[in-house]
């Protein structure tokens, strides 16, 4: 499996509902991240996993709460939204620190808060 | 964190070679330069990575200059699928490593 699936692929939530974007991968990586990307704009980090613990937080708002359950699964858990955070949101793993190695991407959750 | 420039958009003919250049002056040693590419509608796509030498896949070719301040990504017969947003970008080895993505090139792939 050399796979990132991400779920839901599309979702659409009220600026009141909690709402939480699954991803998963069974390739054994150890880091995960979350990217943010609105269109026609590069992805942007939100969040670092290493080893199942936080490492990078780029400042993103506390209405996003991302979660590594276990080193196969990331949620980010979402609440209370608001409209400019629609977007396309990417999960994406890679080995570990090694540099040399890249990363790999899942297909993205193309989110729109009404 | 080292910077790379890149042409916002480019455009090549079906079947034939494209090179995309990009520049990287302030890269340090220890930065290894990668290649990402995003089809419309997709995740990121990871396409070839270097750090001094040359380097061949499936994929693509990356060509590293001998001072490392830039370097061009090579495909060597474009077609209609290759059409994406390439990046360029500087990872840095070690324990705070982040893929920090910047504009990217838009290529067309004209038939």
């Amino acid at each position: 499996d050399t796979e990132v699936t991400q779920t839901p692929k599309h979702l659409v939530m009220g600026m009141t509902n909690k709402k939480s974007l699954k991803c998963e991968q069974h390739m054994g990586h150890r880091a995960m991240y979350w990217y943010k990307q609105k269109a026609k704009k590069p992805p942007e980090l939100m969040f670092v996993y290493s080893y199942e613990k936080l490492s990078i937080n780029e400042s993103v708002p506390s209405r996003f709460s991302p979660e590594c359950p276990n080193s196969s699964l990331l949620n980010l858990h979402l609440h209370a939204l608001q409209p400019e955070d629609s977007a396309l949101y990417l999960c994406a793993s890679s080995q570990g620190r090694r540099a040399m190695l890249g990363y790999t991407f899942g297909s993205g959750t193309r989110l729109t808060v009404v | 964190d080292a910077k790379t420039t890149q042409p916002n958009s480019m455009e090549s003919n079906e079947e034939e070679p494209v090179h995309l250049p990009c520049n990287h002056s302030t890269i340090s040693g220890t930065d290894y330069i990668h290649w990402y590419r995003q089809l419309p509608s997709q995740g990121p796509e990871y396409v070839i990575h270097g750090l001094t030498s040359n380097v061949n896949n499936r994929m693509a070719s990356l060509a590293i200059a001998e001072d490392r301040k830039s370097s061009t990504l090579i495909l060597h017969r474009a077609t209609l699928r290759d059409a994406a947003v390439y990046y360029c970008i500087l990872l840095a080895s070690g324990s705070a490593r982040q893929l920090t993505f910047g504009s990217g090139t838009q290529l067309t792939v004209l038939p």
